[in-house]
């Protein structure tokens, strides 16, 4: 069974910090991993990495994707408030149409 | 970017009653839709796949009976949640792709309170 596990679960940090958060997953036929930011309503769409070793970025935020390690990292820099939200991680099984997520990371940027 | 919409946000009913929730491709054409549920401080949890014209597939522990869904035409996915009970109450997202490797597009998301 395809699973997804991001971590940490919860992080408090103050404005104009960095932040580094991690998912993991096992997928038997891996074809994309997606980040989402979730504030009150549905997730928006952040990246969607397929190759490994390629750096997405936008802005403040950007993600890498290590298949050999089955694993993804979101970084962003010089936090502000506005990026309070709670961060999910997706896989995506090539031949599949769904999306499997991660229980999500709440992350709350302290002014 | 593509546009999904749901309606309605929110609603409230009473235990036993019926709720439709409607989810629509604004901008392009949906040949595949997604129901999920998210219950509070969880993670999204996918309960069925519609592709248009058929039936949808339903995932583990999903109660088909309970959750309808009709995708009957390439813009328009319909879930229904029949004789409601409070433990329904939820947030219920819709997303919709055009095709298959395209990028799913989430709609708003709608808040079901069953009283």
């Amino acid at each position: 069974e395809d699973k997804v596990v991001q971590s940490p679960l919860s992080l408090v940090v103050h404005e104009g910090d960095t932040v580094t958060l991690n998912c993991s997953y096992e997928v038997t036929n891996f074809r994309s991993l997606l980040w989402y930011k979730q504030e009150k309503k549905a997730p928006t769409f952040l990246f969607m990495l397929t190759s490994s070793g390629i750096e997405k970025k936008s802005g403040r935020l950007s993600s890498i994707l290590d298949k050999k390690e089955l694993f993804s990292i979101l970084n962003i820099t010089a936090t502000q408030t506005g990026d309070s939200a709670i961060y999910l991680c997706a896989v995506e099984e090539r031949g599949a149409q769904k999306l499997v997520f991660g229980q999500g990371t709440r992350l709350t940027i302290n002014p | 970017g593509a546009v999904v919409s749901q309606h309605p946000s929110w609603v409230i009913c009473k235990s036993g009653t019926s709720v439709k929730i409607e989810c629509r491709s604004l901008d392009f054409q949906a040949t595949t839709m997604f129901w999920y549920r998210q219950f509070p401080k969880q993670s999204l949890m996918l309960m069925a796949t519609s592709n248009e014209g058929s039936k949808a597939t339903y995932e583990q522990g999903v109660e088909k009976d309970k959750f309808l869904i009709n995708h009957a035409s390439l813009t328009l996915s319909t879930l229904t949640v029949t004789s409601a009970h409070p433990e329904d109450s939820s947030f219920y997202i819709c997303s919709a792709r055009g095709g298959t490797g395209d990028e799913q597009y989430f709609g708003p998301g709608t808040r079901l309170t069953v009283t």
